[in-house]
Protein backbone atom coordinates (compact mmCIF):
# COMPACT_ATOMS: atom_id res chain seq x y z
CA UNK A 1 0.00 0.00 0.00
CA UNK A 2 1.29 2.98 -1.05
CA UNK A 3 0.96 5.56 1.49
CA UNK A 4 2.72 8.82 -0.39
CA UNK A 5 1.53 9.50 -3.50
CA UNK A 6 3.60 11.52 -6.13
CA UNK A 7 3.01 13.43 -9.45
CA UNK A 8 3.91 14.06 -12.38
CA UNK A 9 6.44 10.76 -12.67
CA UNK A 10 8.61 13.35 -14.85
CA UNK A 11 8.73 17.47 -15.67
CA UNK A 12 9.96 19.30 -18.48
CA UNK A 13 10.32 22.91 -17.62
CA UNK A 14 11.75 25.68 -19.30
CA UNK A 15 14.59 27.48 -17.55
CA UNK A 16 13.29 30.66 -15.67
CA UNK A 17 9.51 28.58 -15.28
CA UNK A 18 7.96 27.24 -12.26
CA UNK A 19 8.38 23.67 -11.26
CA UNK A 20 5.52 22.01 -9.73
CA UNK A 21 5.40 18.85 -8.26
CA UNK A 22 1.92 17.28 -5.67
CA UNK A 23 2.15 14.75 -3.14
CA UNK A 24 -0.90 13.29 -1.56
CA UNK A 25 -0.93 11.31 1.41
CA UNK A 26 -3.61 8.93 3.47
CA UNK A 27 -2.07 8.10 6.95
CA UNK A 28 -3.28 10.95 8.81
CA UNK A 29 -0.91 10.60 11.91
CA UNK A 30 1.85 11.46 9.44
CA UNK A 31 3.28 14.92 11.11
CA UNK A 32 6.50 16.03 9.29
CA UNK A 33 6.66 16.17 5.44
CA UNK A 34 10.57 16.47 4.04
CA UNK A 35 11.44 16.81 0.34
CA UNK A 36 14.55 15.43 -1.00
CA UNK A 37 16.48 15.97 -3.87
CA UNK A 38 18.25 13.43 -5.62
CA UNK A 39 21.45 13.37 -8.32
CA UNK A 40 22.44 10.57 -10.42
CA UNK A 41 24.66 8.09 -8.19
CA UNK A 42 23.92 9.84 -5.56
CA UNK A 43 22.39 9.72 -2.02
CA UNK A 44 19.21 11.98 -1.47
CA UNK A 45 19.76 15.68 -0.09
CA UNK A 46 17.21 16.89 2.10
CA UNK A 47 15.74 20.57 0.44
CA UNK A 48 13.35 21.47 2.77
CA UNK A 49 10.71 20.10 5.46
CA UNK A 50 7.29 21.14 6.62
CA UNK A 51 5.28 20.85 9.28
CA UNK A 52 1.26 20.54 9.25
CA UNK A 53 0.85 23.51 11.51
CA UNK A 54 2.02 25.95 9.00
CA UNK A 55 0.26 26.27 5.62
CA UNK A 56 3.35 27.52 3.70
CA UNK A 57 7.14 27.35 3.93
CA UNK A 58 10.06 29.44 1.45
CA UNK A 59 13.35 28.59 1.69
CA UNK A 60 15.37 30.50 -1.54
CA UNK A 61 13.84 29.46 -4.77
CA UNK A 62 12.23 26.09 -2.77
CA UNK A 63 8.25 26.47 -1.69
CA UNK A 64 6.13 23.61 -0.10
CA UNK A 65 2.22 24.69 -0.09
CA UNK A 66 0.43 22.45 2.57
CA UNK A 67 -3.18 21.70 2.91
CA UNK A 68 -4.22 19.56 5.75
CA UNK A 69 -7.87 19.21 4.90
CA UNK A 70 -7.13 17.93 1.87
CA UNK A 71 -4.20 16.08 2.80
CA UNK A 72 -1.79 17.23 0.27
CA UNK A 73 1.45 18.91 0.24
CA UNK A 74 3.62 20.30 -3.10
CA UNK A 75 6.43 21.87 -3.92
CA UNK A 76 7.36 24.58 -6.06
CA UNK A 77 10.55 25.48 -7.77
CA UNK A 78 10.68 29.30 -8.49
CA UNK A 79 13.10 30.48 -11.53
CA UNK A 80 13.82 27.06 -12.34
CA UNK A 81 17.42 26.36 -13.40
CA UNK A 82 19.41 23.41 -15.33
CA UNK A 83 20.96 22.62 -12.23
CA UNK A 84 17.77 21.98 -10.60
CA UNK A 85 17.37 18.72 -12.86
CA UNK A 86 16.76 15.61 -10.95
CA UNK A 87 14.71 13.72 -9.14
CA UNK A 88 12.90 14.79 -6.20
CA UNK A 89 11.31 12.89 -3.66
CA UNK A 90 8.34 13.77 -0.88
CA UNK A 91 8.11 12.34 2.14
CA UNK A 92 6.36 11.87 5.26
CA UNK A 93 6.84 10.16 9.07
CA UNK A 94 4.90 10.11 11.92
CA UNK A 95 7.74 12.76 13.97
CA UNK A 96 10.35 13.83 12.65
CA UNK A 97 12.97 11.49 13.64
CA UNK A 98 11.15 8.51 13.00
CA UNK A 99 11.16 6.17 9.42
CA UNK A 100 10.30 8.09 6.24
CA UNK A 101 7.76 7.12 3.75
CA UNK A 102 8.29 8.18 0.59
CA UNK A 103 6.84 8.85 -2.75
CA UNK A 104 7.92 7.26 -5.77
CA UNK A 105 9.58 10.58 -7.15
CA UNK A 106 9.35 12.93 -9.79
CA UNK A 107 12.32 13.43 -12.60
CA UNK A 108 12.51 17.21 -13.25
CA UNK A 109 14.21 18.35 -16.60
CA UNK A 110 14.84 22.13 -16.83
CA UNK A 111 15.72 22.90 -20.55
CA UNK A 112 18.26 25.67 -20.91
CA UNK B 1 28.26 19.46 8.97
CA UNK B 2 26.42 16.36 9.12
CA UNK B 3 28.24 14.48 6.69
CA UNK B 4 27.89 10.58 5.83
CA UNK B 5 30.06 8.49 4.16
CA UNK B 6 30.09 5.16 2.25
CA UNK B 7 32.31 2.71 0.98
CA UNK B 8 33.04 1.19 -1.45
CA UNK B 9 31.34 3.33 -3.22
CA UNK B 10 31.05 0.54 -6.23
CA UNK B 11 31.32 -2.87 -6.31
CA UNK B 12 30.87 -5.76 -8.68
CA UNK B 13 31.31 -9.59 -7.09
CA UNK B 14 30.82 -12.41 -8.37
CA UNK B 15 27.32 -14.64 -7.41
CA UNK B 16 27.50 -16.49 -4.12
CA UNK B 17 30.33 -14.17 -2.69
CA UNK B 18 29.58 -12.12 0.30
CA UNK B 19 30.10 -8.07 0.33
CA UNK B 20 30.24 -5.98 2.78
CA UNK B 21 29.27 -1.62 2.72
CA UNK B 22 29.94 0.45 5.13
CA UNK B 23 27.99 3.83 6.51
CA UNK B 24 30.12 6.47 8.38
CA UNK B 25 28.35 9.40 10.01
CA UNK B 26 31.40 11.68 9.98
CA UNK B 27 31.04 14.27 12.26
CA UNK B 28 28.20 13.25 14.55
CA UNK B 29 27.25 10.79 16.18
CA UNK B 30 24.30 8.53 15.04
CA UNK B 31 21.75 6.75 17.22
CA UNK B 32 20.15 5.76 14.40
CA UNK B 33 21.26 4.59 11.54
CA UNK B 34 18.57 3.59 8.43
CA UNK B 35 19.81 1.34 5.18
CA UNK B 36 17.85 1.75 2.16
CA UNK B 37 17.66 0.06 -1.73
CA UNK B 38 16.80 1.70 -4.88
CA UNK B 39 16.63 0.61 -8.13
CA UNK B 40 16.81 2.00 -11.01
CA UNK B 41 14.26 5.19 -11.16
CA UNK B 42 12.65 3.88 -8.64
CA UNK B 43 11.84 5.14 -4.98
CA UNK B 44 14.10 4.03 -2.01
CA UNK B 45 13.15 0.84 0.09
CA UNK B 46 13.43 0.81 3.63
CA UNK B 47 15.62 -1.90 4.26
CA UNK B 48 16.30 -1.76 8.08
CA UNK B 49 16.45 0.54 11.15
CA UNK B 50 19.48 -0.03 13.48
CA UNK B 51 20.57 1.66 16.41
CA UNK B 52 23.61 1.63 17.74
CA UNK B 53 24.49 -1.88 20.26
CA UNK B 54 20.78 -3.04 19.25
CA UNK B 55 19.88 -5.53 16.51
CA UNK B 56 18.20 -3.90 13.63
CA UNK B 57 14.60 -3.78 12.96
CA UNK B 58 13.97 -5.41 9.44
CA UNK B 59 10.84 -4.32 7.05
CA UNK B 60 8.68 -6.55 6.32
CA UNK B 61 9.89 -8.88 3.25
CA UNK B 62 14.18 -8.17 4.05
CA UNK B 63 15.80 -11.39 4.43
CA UNK B 64 17.58 -10.32 7.87
CA UNK B 65 19.70 -13.42 7.41
CA UNK B 66 20.65 -12.51 3.77
CA UNK B 67 20.93 -9.08 4.79
CA UNK B 68 23.52 -8.55 8.10
CA UNK B 69 23.45 -5.53 9.84
CA UNK B 70 26.07 -4.31 12.83
CA UNK B 71 25.68 -0.96 13.96
CA UNK B 72 28.93 -1.19 16.37
CA UNK B 73 29.62 2.47 17.01
CA UNK B 74 27.89 5.59 16.93
CA UNK B 75 29.61 6.65 13.79
CA UNK B 76 30.01 2.69 11.91
CA UNK B 77 27.23 0.83 10.64
CA UNK B 78 27.72 -1.93 8.23
CA UNK B 79 25.30 -4.30 5.72
CA UNK B 80 26.99 -7.30 4.42
CA UNK B 81 25.02 -9.25 1.83
CA UNK B 82 25.42 -12.49 1.88
CA UNK B 83 25.52 -14.88 -0.89
CA UNK B 84 24.46 -12.26 -3.34
CA UNK B 85 22.80 -13.01 -6.55
CA UNK B 86 22.28 -10.94 -9.63
CA UNK B 87 18.75 -9.74 -8.38
CA UNK B 88 20.60 -8.67 -5.34
CA UNK B 89 22.14 -5.67 -7.86
CA UNK B 90 21.33 -2.38 -6.81
CA UNK B 91 21.71 0.97 -5.29
CA UNK B 92 22.41 0.88 -1.69
CA UNK B 93 21.95 3.81 0.33
CA UNK B 94 22.50 4.24 3.93
CA UNK B 95 21.69 7.31 6.28
CA UNK B 96 21.77 8.29 10.31
CA UNK B 97 20.13 10.47 12.65
CA UNK B 98 22.40 12.54 15.07
CA UNK B 99 22.17 11.88 18.54
CA UNK B 100 20.84 15.00 20.16
CA UNK B 101 18.00 15.16 22.49
CA UNK B 102 14.42 13.77 21.02
CA UNK B 103 16.71 12.28 17.79
CA UNK B 104 17.85 13.92 14.48
CA UNK B 105 16.78 14.32 11.11
CA UNK B 106 18.05 11.60 8.93
CA UNK B 107 21.28 12.69 6.47
CA UNK B 108 22.04 10.36 3.80
CA UNK B 109 25.08 8.45 2.53
CA UNK B 110 26.76 8.93 -1.27
CA UNK B 111 25.40 5.43 -1.99
CA UNK B 112 26.79 2.28 -3.03
CA UNK B 113 26.18 0.36 -6.33
CA UNK B 114 26.54 -3.13 -6.09
CA UNK B 115 26.74 -5.35 -9.19
CA UNK B 116 26.56 -9.44 -9.03
CA UNK B 117 27.74 -10.91 -12.03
Amino acid sequence: QQQVKQSPQSLIVQKGGISIINCAYENTAFDYFPWYQQFPGKGPALLIAIRPDVSEKKEGRFTISFNKSAKQFSLHIMDSQPGDSATYFCAASIGRYSTLTFGKGTMLLVSP
Amino acid sequence: GAVVSQHPSWVICKSGTSVKIECRSLDFQATTMFWYRQFPKQSLMLMATSNEGSKATYEQGVEKDKFLINHASLTLSTLTVTSAHPEDSSFYICSASPRVAGGGEQYFGPGTRLTVT
